[in-house]
C-alpha cells in the first residue's frame, strides 16, 4: 500500500536544539518526496523537494531509499519554526499526491 | 499574479444544504486538487483534475462533485451538507508536465456544518 507515516504528532524543543522531524514511507518504486509547511491559520507551502537537494531556512532532508525515510532537519531550531510539517509523496508519473498525517512542531523559548 | 485563490474564507451551513466553494488559479496550471484537512489524519484528496473537462475522485469523493470546465476554475460542490464534512478544505494546483514542481495551495475554506 502506498503510505506515507510521520509518527509524531507532536514535537516540542528548546531555541537552539536540533530538530528530526521524521517521515518513512510505503511505496513500489521511487517517488517524489516533499516537505510542506503550515504556520498557524494558513496556507500550506512547499518547503523542500528532495529532487533539488536544496535547504530552506534552514533545513534539509535527504532521502533514504534503504529506510524508505525522507526526515526533515535543522541544526538550530527558531521559535518562527514553530509550525505543522507535512511530509509527502508524488507517484512517479502520476499528479496525485499521498500526505502524512503531520507532526506540529513547538519551538519553545 | 494572485496564485491559487479560494472563496469564500469561512462558510457556516445547515444539514442539508448544498453549497459552491470556489477555486481559481491565474498560473496555466494543468492539475488542480481538493483536500480536506482534519485534525490528526492530514490532507486527504476529494477530488482532482488533470486538465479541463477531466475529473476524478480522490480517496474521499463521497458527497462532492467537481467539473473544470475551464483550466483557472475548479469548483468543489457539496450536495447535501453533513456534519461530517465541517472541515477545512484546501484547493491546490501543479504545472504541466509531472515533474517534481509541487504544489501551490489556496488560503483555505473553513467550514462548519450544523
Amino acid at each position: 500500500a502506498q503510505r506515507v507515516t510521520q509518527p509524531e504528532k507532536l514535537l516540542s524543543v528548546f531555541k537552539g536544539a536540533p530538530v528530526e522531524l521524521k517521515c518513512n514511507y510505503s511505496y513500489s518504486g521511487s517517488p517524489e518526496l516533499f516537505w510542506y509547511v503550515q504556520y498557524s491559520r494558513q496556507r500550506l507551502q512547499l518547503l523542500l523537494r528532495h529532487i533539488s537537494r536544496e535547504s530552506i531556512k534552514g533545513f534539509t532532508a535527504d532521502l533514504n531509499k534503504g529506510e524508505t525515510s525522507f526526515h526533515l532537519k535543522k541544526p538550530f531550531a527558531q521559535e518562527e519554526d514553530s509550525a505543522m510539517y507535512y511530509c509527502a509523496l508524488q507517484g512517479v508519473g502520476t499528479y496525485k499526491y499521498i500526505f502524512g498525517t503531520g507532526t506540529r512542531l513547538k519551538v519553545l523559548a | 499574479n494572485a496564485g491559487v485563490t479560494q472563496t469564500p474564507k469561512f462558510q457556516v451551513l445547515k444539514t442539508g444544504q448544498s453549497m459552491t466553494l470556489q477555486c481559481a488559479q491565474d498560473m496555466n496550471h494543468e492539475y488542480m486538487s481538493w483536500y480536506r484537512q482534519d485534525p490528526g489524519m492530514g490532507l486527504r484528496l476529494i477530488h482532482y483534475s488533470v486538465g479541463a473537462g477531466i475529473t476524478d475522485q480522490g480517496e474521499v469523493p463521497n458527497g462532492y462533485n467537481v467539473s473544470r470546465s475551464t483550466t483557472e476554475d475548479f469548483p468543489l460542490r457539496l450536495l447535501s451538507a453533513a456534519p461530517s464534512q465541517t472541515s477545512v478544505y484546501f484547493c491546490a494546483s501543479s504545472p504541466p508536465g509531472q515533474g517534481s514542481y509541487g504544489y501551490t495551495f489556496g488560503s483555505g475554506t473553513r467550514l462548519t456544518v450544523v
